[in-house]
């Protein structure tokens, strides 16, 4: 059973298009994120929720949106796709009250043409 | 939370020798994380140490911890080809507030 789970693995779009990348955990855990990382292998957070909070990076463009119907998922919602947001997108989630740090899924390829 | 900054950036040995990783930081943490990443993979949680701890081993891991210097190392021992990867530390300030990870120390293990 793959703990954190995301689809699609790759996605190949173009500009303008609308897409969304789909998370899901099977972990019991109760905050998910969602990390950047551009081709320079640069990670970057760009939201973490829980039931009760969104932290937002306030440089995400709002052409970003975070969806989660419930806590075992949380999917990223992307507006009018730029050439810029070209790279890996992963999720991953976490126990807040825990000291086992984050478990990540494998990645989604956007490219966008 | 605030973002630890990795050193070397790149690390090259050969298979067998020990790989050490520096991480630094600003200021106060709850705790440190340490991740693998493979190429081409989502990161991988090695260890946790939490500030009151200054020592902590797993396997062929040791990660210290020294809070007087705002310095954590990662010491892999004896090497293998499969530990090839990108190293980041991460410090926590707080439960609320999400991680943010640096460049990384890439490491090349050569066989």
């Amino acid at each position: 059973d793959t703990a954190v789970s995301q689809t699609p693995k790759y996605l190949v779009t173009q500009m303008g298009n609308d897409k969304s990348i789909k998370c899901e955990q099977n972990l019991g855990h109760d905050t998910m994120y969602w990390y950047k990382q551009d081709s320079k292998k640069f990670l970057k957070i760009m939201f973490s929720y829980n039931n009760k909070e969104l932290i937002i990076n306030e440089t995400v463009p709002n052409r970003f949106s975070p969806k989660s119907p419930d806590k075992a998922h949380l999917n990223l919602h992307i507006n009018s796709l730029e050439l810029g947001d070209s790279a890996v997108y992963f999720c991953a989630s976490s126990l807040r009250t825990s000291n086992y740090g984050y478990t990540f899924g494998s990645g989604t390829r956007l490219t966008v043409v | 939370s605030q973002q630890g900054e990795e050193d070397p950036q790149a690390l090259s040995i050969q298979e067998g020798e020990n790989a050490t990783m520096n991480c630094s930081y600003k200021t106060s943490i709850n705790n440190l994380q340490w991740y693998r990443q493979n190429s081409g993979r989502g990161l991988v949680h090695l260890i946790l140490i939490r500030s009151n701890e200054r020592e902590k081993h797993s396997g062929r891991l040791r990660v210290t911890l020294d809070t007087s210097k705002k310095s954590s190392s990662l010491l892999i021992t004896a090497s293998r080809a499969a530990d090839t990867a990108s190293y980041f530390c991460a410090p926590l300030n707080s439960g609320n507030t999400p991680l943010v990870f640096g460049k990384g120390t890439r490491l090349s293990v050569i066989a």
